[in-house]
């Protein structure tokens, strides 16, 4: 592993179902964070991760959750998708938060 | 609140043709910036950044960008651009006094013709 994978590549989901997306860095970076991004919207915060153990709300929290157990895994979960949640989401760490942040290749989601 | 704008949505620039894309942002407090590239179906490259100093950074590929406190810009140039360069630029903009939390612009699509 080197640097941020993500896992699925890509996902179609049944709305209703739950689902969760895997992100993991190997940098043993405190801060970690996940994004959506849409077509002329850029990227919106979802959740962060300061330091393991801990996790804060972004701009678009409703409808996910997240956990931080360990430095390198930061799981994104829909409990129960639905089709605003079709998007491209990223995954992405810092140092420390305010740093830059290095990007994983993304898990586009379709929910129908 | 804390915006950032990339004013061009689409910008078509001629191969070996200067570059450059516009960011400007609205924040109450001393920002930190960064400019990104995503090329199709791939992650966030970081092109280069801003923290405190000298005001025209350079960055990676030839990238370079000039942050202006009394225009509230961050603009990213390049003097010649290659086709390789098509892709999507993000600029991105942060602040300590607003918990460093990232805001990203909508972005901008390079199209390079030969």
């Amino acid at each position: 592993i080197a640097g941020i994978t993500q896992a699925p590549t890509s996902q179609i989901l049944a709305a209703g179902r739950r689902m969760t997306l895997r992100c993991t860095q190997d940098m043993r970076h405190n801060a970690m964070y996940w994004y959506r991004q849409d077509l002329g919207l850029g990227l919106r915060l979802i959740h962060y991760s300061n330091t393991a153990g801990t996790t804060g709300k972004g701009e678009v929290p409703d409808g996910y959750s997240v956990s931080r157990a360990n430095t390198d895994d930061f799981p994104l979960t829909l409990a129960s998708a639905v089709p605003s949640q079709t998007s491209v989401y990223f995954c992405a760490s810092s140092k420390e938060r305010g740093n830059e942040q290095f990007f994983g290749p993304g898990t586009r989601l379709t929910v129908l | 609140a804390q915006s950032v704008t990339q004013p061009d949505i689409h910008i078509t620039v001629s191969e070996g043709a200067s570059l450059e894309l516009r960011c400007n942002y609205s924040y109450g407090a001393t920002p930190y910036l960064f400019w990104y590239v995503q090329s199709p179906g791939q992650g966030l490259q970081l092109l280069l950044k801003y923290f405190s100093g000298d005001t025209l950074v350079q960055g990676i590929k030839g990238f370079e960008a000039e942050f202006k406190r009394s225009q509230s810009s961050f603009n990213l140039r390049k003097p010649s651009v290659h086709w390789s360069d098509a892709a999507e630029y993000f600029c991105a903009v942060g602040a300590k006094e607003y918990g460093n939390k990232l805001v990203f612009g909508a972005g901008t699509i390079l199209r390079v013709k030969s």
